[in-house]
């Protein structure tokens, strides 16, 4: 099992619509997890961190279920510039346990 | 101005070149990273430094080296150069102060024919 793994995409969703993407990892022992945003041929930027069950910051909901190993994020009343590829990060297995791995990616098209 | 800046931004080489990518950031962070970005592969780690005197090879160093010339500059170098380096690289940094937020440098597009 790869250590992250995303939900392939892409999304093609109608502005307005509620979307939810799933991510799972291998590395049980993970405490802290996070969504980046990364727009086409830029840099990946913090969306959410995820430290407890989950994380809320306005439209956007992050949920955890350490049972499972998988984080969501659910994204409501979709806009047009929620157009990006999202990522999953979660601790390496590293011996430090202070790298982080990245999932392949989620890519979202909101259309008007 | 940015508080991680790459340069340069583009560049095309020959095979067998060598190359140096370099990183600087403003945020007085410690830790410092360097990724290649592939279609479809998400961001692999190169090179990761805790600090000054600190080096570590991530998942894909074979190829690359690194230099920390100071807490503010992390630099890679393709010894090399060969096509299957052609990638984007990120320059990250981040504190580990209870956050573990990276912050990703503009990203150098390198070619390599």
């Amino acid at each position: 099992r790869k250590e992250v793994e995303q939900d392939p995409g892409p999304f093609n969703v109608p502005e307005g619509a509620t979307v939810a993407f799933n991510c799972t990892y291998s590395n049980s022992a993970s405490q802290s997890f996070f969504w980046y945003r990364q727009d086409c041929r830029k840099e990946p930027k913090l969306l959410m961190s995820v430290y407890s069950s989950g994380n809320e910051d306005g439209r956007f909901t992050a949920q955890l279920n350490r049972a499972s190993q998988y984080i969501s994020l659910l994204i409501r009343d979709s806009k047009l510039s929620d157009s990006a590829t999202y990522l999953c990060v979660v601790p390496a297995r590293d011996n430090y346990g202070q790298n982080f791995v990245f999932g392949p990616g989620t890519r979202l098209s909101v259309l008007p | 101005d940015a508080d991680v800046t790459q340069t340069p931004r583009n560049r095309i080489t020959k095979t067998g070149k060598r190359i140096m990518l370099e990183c600087s950031q403003t945020k007085g962070h410690d830790r410092m990273y360097w990724y290649r970005q592939d279609p479809g592969l998400g961001l692999r780690l190169i090179y990761y430094s805790f600090d000054v005197k600190d080096i570590n090879k991530g998942e894909i160093s074979d190829g690359y080296s690194v230099s920390r010339q100071a807490q503010a500059k992390f630099s890679l170098s393709l010894e090399s150069a060969i096509p299957n380096q052609t990638a984007l690289y990120f320059c990250a940094t981040s504190d580990f102060l209870g956050t573990d937020t990276q912050y990703f440098g503009p990203g150098t597009r390198l070619t390599v024919l």
